[in-house]
């Protein structure tokens, strides 16, 4: 069976800071794989998708980056956090070609 | 276009009742339909979902109604539970559309709270 995951759980990170999210899938090959942020009690946003290893997609302009240096592993980053950079990043993949979108753990991070 | 438009924002349902959330979509290329449920501090989990060839998809207690005429679909929770209780998502999805390969375009999200 196929198991996404996210790493770190929770992050505390203040202004100007790096940032490094990272996000594997186990259980399938040539996954699309997706970024969302999720503010408070908010919808979800999407950042990033990516169909192949170094094809990234970029839905909304920002501080931040996204890169798929291996098959399953897909990795957000950012050079220096914004306090509006805070909120709730959830990783998701699906099969290549399907629609069914299925999301990991979550990251919280918090910009201070 | 690629709007969802989900209401309503926050139910509360008593034990045993009825528990219905709308969406509303303006792309009639849209050709799937999934529910999530996010329980806090969660990822969102998939529920349910369909495609616009049936009119209705049920899986237990979770029913989805779909409206290709009104360009709506909603997802009915039978005999709501108390571990019900969490936020649901609507969303649609075009599997092709520009390269993007199913985006999913999602509603804004209902909290439901299911009082015992």
């Amino acid at each position: 069976s196929q198991t996404i995951h996210q790493w770190p759980a929770t992050l505390v990170q203040p202004v100007g800071s790096p940032l490094s999210l990272e996000c594997t899938v186990e259980g399938t090959s040539n996954p699309n794989l997706y970024w969302y942020r999720q503010a408070a009690g908010r919808g979800l946003q999407l950042l990033f998708y990516s169909i192949g290893i170094d094809q990234i997609s970029s839905e909304v302009p920002q501080n931040l980056s996204a890169s798929r240096p291996q098959d399953r592993q897909f990795i957000l980053s950012s050079k220096k956090l914004l306090l509006s950079d805070s909120g709730f990043y959830l990783c998701a993949w699906s099969p290549s070609g399907g629609h069914e979108q299925f999301f990991g753990p979550g990251t919280r991070l918090t910009v201070l | 276009q690629q709007q969802v438009k989900q209401s309503p924002q926050s139910l509360i349902v008593q034990k045993g009742g009825i528990s219905i959330i709308n969406c509303a979509y303006e792309n009639t290329a849209f050709d799937y339909f999934p529910w999530y449920q996010q329980f806090p501090g969660k990822g969102p989990a998939l529920l349910i979902a369909i495609r616009p060839d049936v009119s209705e998809k049920k899986e237990g207690r979770f029913t989805i109604s779909f409206n290709k005429s009104a360009k709506q679909f909603s997802l009915h929770i039978m005999d709501s539970q108390p571990g019900d209780s969490a936020t649901y998502f609507c969303a649609a999805s075009l599997l092709n559309y520009g390269g993007s390969q199913g985006n999913l375009i999602f509603g804004k999200g209902t909290k439901l709270s299911v009082k015992p």
